[in-house]
């Protein structure tokens, strides 16, 4: 079976830096992209970030919202995907979610780790 | 890069058909044939309803089909139950090789 495993989030304070990861199984990571989606409380969803697999150069994309701030990642040796969050404010609080990313479109998602940001 | 534009609520009885709406841009929606949608029960994960427009994952009931016109993407749940009531989004791909989501439906089943 397909699984995706994020840990990382917590408690963090406004100007400081959280790496949240994103840990798979079930199917070859090398070959697919990789998607971070956050949903702030009582939000909708927001897309974050994507990272292609090495056949299209590990080619990262970002939402506005986050660019110069987060950076994605991955390492296809361990399966794992990375989201380097840094300078966060209380805007940045919310469930983020990892995806697999098939084509253009989201076909298994993670449960999600909350990230809050607050003082 | 602007949310696309969802109906917050759309509610409907048991058996009904209901229709969501998804309006973005001829950069998004109305430009690729890559329009999403996704269901998303309260505490839980989105799940993955409709890719390309039409395709039904496998695993997906055939009560959930996508439509396209022009730029605005549309869902329609065909003899709606109980289990359908939670939140519904779209996605598009985007001109800029990003994406987007809808702004989200609250399906209620009456």
């Amino acid at each position: 079976d397909v699984q995706l495993v994020e840990s990382g989030g917590g408690l963090v304070q406004p100007g400081r830096s959280l790496r949240l990861s994103c840990a798979t199984s079930g199917f070859t990571f090398g070959d697919y992209a990789i998607n971070w989606v956050r949903q702030a409380p009582g939000k909708g969803l927001e897309w974050v970030s994507f990272i292609r697999s090495k056949v299209y150069g590990r080619r990262t994309e970002s939402a506005a919202s986050v660019k110069g701030r987060f950076t994605i990642s991955r390492d296809d040796s361990k399966g794992i995907a990375y989201l380097q969050m840094n300078s966060l404010t209380t805007e940045d609080t919310a469930v983020y979610y990892c995806t697999r990313l098939r084509s253009s479109w989201a076909d298994y998602w993670g449960q999600g780790t909350l990230v809050t940001v607050s003082s | 890069q602007s949310a696309l534009t969802q109906p917050a609520s759309v509610s409907g009885s048991p058996g009904q058909s209901i229709t969501i709406s998804c309006t973005g841009t001829s950069s998004d929606v109305g430009g690729y044939n890559y329009v999403s949608w996704y269901q998303q029960h309260p505490g839980k994960a989105p799940k993955l309803l409709i890719s390309e427009v039409t395709n039904r994952p496998s695993g997906v009931s055939n009560r959930f089909s996508g439509s396209k016109s022009g730029n605005t993407a549309s869902l329609t749940i065909s003899g709606l139950q109980a289990e359908d009531e939670a939140d519904y989004y779209c996605s598009s791909h985007t001109s800029s090789n990003t994406y987007v989501f809808g702004s989200g439906t609250k399906v209620t089943v009456l």
